[in-house]
């Protein structure tokens, strides 16, 4: 596989349920992101990682929890979420600023929580 | 803070040419993007300026950055039915990962 690869492409949860997704990316880059895309909103960053470690965190609720256990994969982990977190999640990866400038995005997740 | 606008939407008629406009507020931003995206499917990078740059030029696509009024456009030449989608502009902080989107540009080709 190339590029940005997203698990699963659709998720519908209730707002009791505990799920995960994954993101894997196979560019050798070393930083990863998760964004959300809501209905006429900009693109929210949500986490980004570099070398495993977070160096992005904008005020996002803690029923979202990220997970990167390498530079290749990252975890959201999702848990009591609300009607309004229905959105699609999107990854990217890319290298490390002054290394490579460009972003590179999966397909998205399509969540709907009911 | 940091901003990115766009005009919501764009139509024009397969064979004219189509250009998207984009205004951001940070000047400290590196890059500047441009990103489509069709229906189901994720943001597909087109092309990138780097900003001490006023243009660049990719085959039918042409990028034009006012650095002064902070305006970027793209210029898309015989626009086809195919690009018919929504057209992000982005931009990257210096020396950070944050990157700002806009809202969108939905493009309608109309044959």
């Amino acid at each position: 596989e190339t590029g940005v690869t997203q698990t699963p492409r659709h998720l519908v949860m209730g707002m009791t349920n505990k799920k995960s997704l994954k993101c894997e990316q196979h560019l050798g880059h070393n930083a990863m992101y998760w964004y959300k895309q809501s209905a006429k909103k900009p693109l929210e960053l949500m986490f980004v990682y570099s070398l495993e470690e977070r160096v992005e965190n904008n005020s996002v609720p803690s029923r979202f929890s990220p997970e990167c256990p390498n530079s290749s994969h990252l975890f959201l982990h999702l848990h009591t979420l609300q009607p309004e977190d229905s959105a699609l999640y999107l990854c990217a990866s890319s290298h490390a600023p002054g290394v490579g400038e460009t972003q590179y995005f999966g397909p998205g997740t399509r969540l709907l929580v009911l | 803070g940091e901003d990115v606008e766009q005009s919501l939407f764009l139509s024009v008629r397969e064979g004219d040419s189509s250009v998207i406009n984009c205004t951001y507020t940070d000047s400290s931003s590196t890059y500047l993007y441009w990103y489509k995206q069709e229906p189901g499917a994720g943001l597909q990078l087109l092309t990138y300026i780097f900003s001490n740059m006023d243009m660049k030029q990719d085959q039918r696509l042409t990028v034009l950055l006012n650095k002064k009024d902070k305006h970027l456009s793209l210029r898309i030449a015989d626009t086809q039915t195919g690009d018919s989608a929504i057209y992000f502009c982005a931009e990257r902080i210096e020396g950070t990962y944050k990157y700002i989107f806009g809202t969108g540009t939905r493009l309608k080709v109309l044959a």
